[in-house]
């Protein structure tokens, strides 16, 4: 079985401020893939990034950065000086290798005041 | 197109109404993928599809859903004798291979009166 948890379910933070998004998955496969996706108030989710679980090397994009740790299930996500677009709820998710199914989390409504 | 399309945007069904939900993937996408958002929850997986063969249903809650996707594109959800407890927000979402990130419509709201 597959599970994500997004223990965080509200973040506010000020402007220009950085800010975590804790996840942490279980499987029991060796093979799988994370996510992270981006739903602001429109509704429709965003793709942001996947990582494949033989690739722990933390990837940069922009603001946005991504911290993989293979030894304690973790995928956080860091967004360095916020701004008001990043207002939004981020849900991490996990698919096992070999199969579509993809299990989100309950998600991180983050808020950044200005 | 240029993106998924959902339609309709909303839909208000009476309790017992039958209700159909379309889904247009983006154009030579493969994959096409059924989740159900409640309020406050992440999406959970109804059922997938690999061009028009539906490969896993196994998210789907009861036999009142039925999807299907005959030419291998447009898909629909249909849920009969629709109950309050499907209320919710239904999202498609397609991806051109196996394994890629999806790209989600915008879903449909279904609220069950």
């Amino acid at each position: 079985a597959q599970k994500v948890t997004q223990a965080q379910t509200e973040i506010s933070v000020v402007e220009k401020e950085d800010v975590t998004l804790d996840c942490v998955y279980e499987t029991r496969d060796t093979t799988y893939y994370l996510f992270w996706y981006k739903q602001p108030p429109s509704g429709e989710l965003v793709f942001l990034i996947r990582r494949n679980s033989f690739d722990e090397q933390n990837e940069i994009s922009g603001r946005y950065s991504w911290n993989f740790q293979k030894s304690t299930s973790s995928f956080n996500f860091t967004i360095t000086a916020s701004q008001v677009v990043d207002s939004a709820v981020y849900f991490c998710a996990l698919r096992p290798g070999g199969y579509q199914k993809v299990t989100f989390g309950t998600g991180t409504k983050l808020q950044v005041i200005p | 197109g240029a993106g998924v399309s959902q339609s309709p945007r909303y839909k208000v069904a009476k309790r017992g109404q039958d209700v159909a939900l379309r889904c247009d993937p983006i154009s030579g996408h493969v994959s096409l993928f059924w989740y159900q958002q409640a309020l406050g929850q992440g999406p959970e997986f109804l059922t997938y599809f690999q061009n028009e063969a539906q490969l896993d249903k196994s998210g789907l809650p009861s036999d009142r859903f039925f999807a299907e996707r005959p030419e291998g594109s447009v898909s629909t959800l249909k849920i009969q004798r629709t109950q309050q407890e499907d209320s919710a927000v239904y999202l498609c979402a397609s991806s051109l291979a196996i394994g890629d990130g999806y790209t989600f419509g915008s879903g449909t709201r279904l609220t069950v009166v």
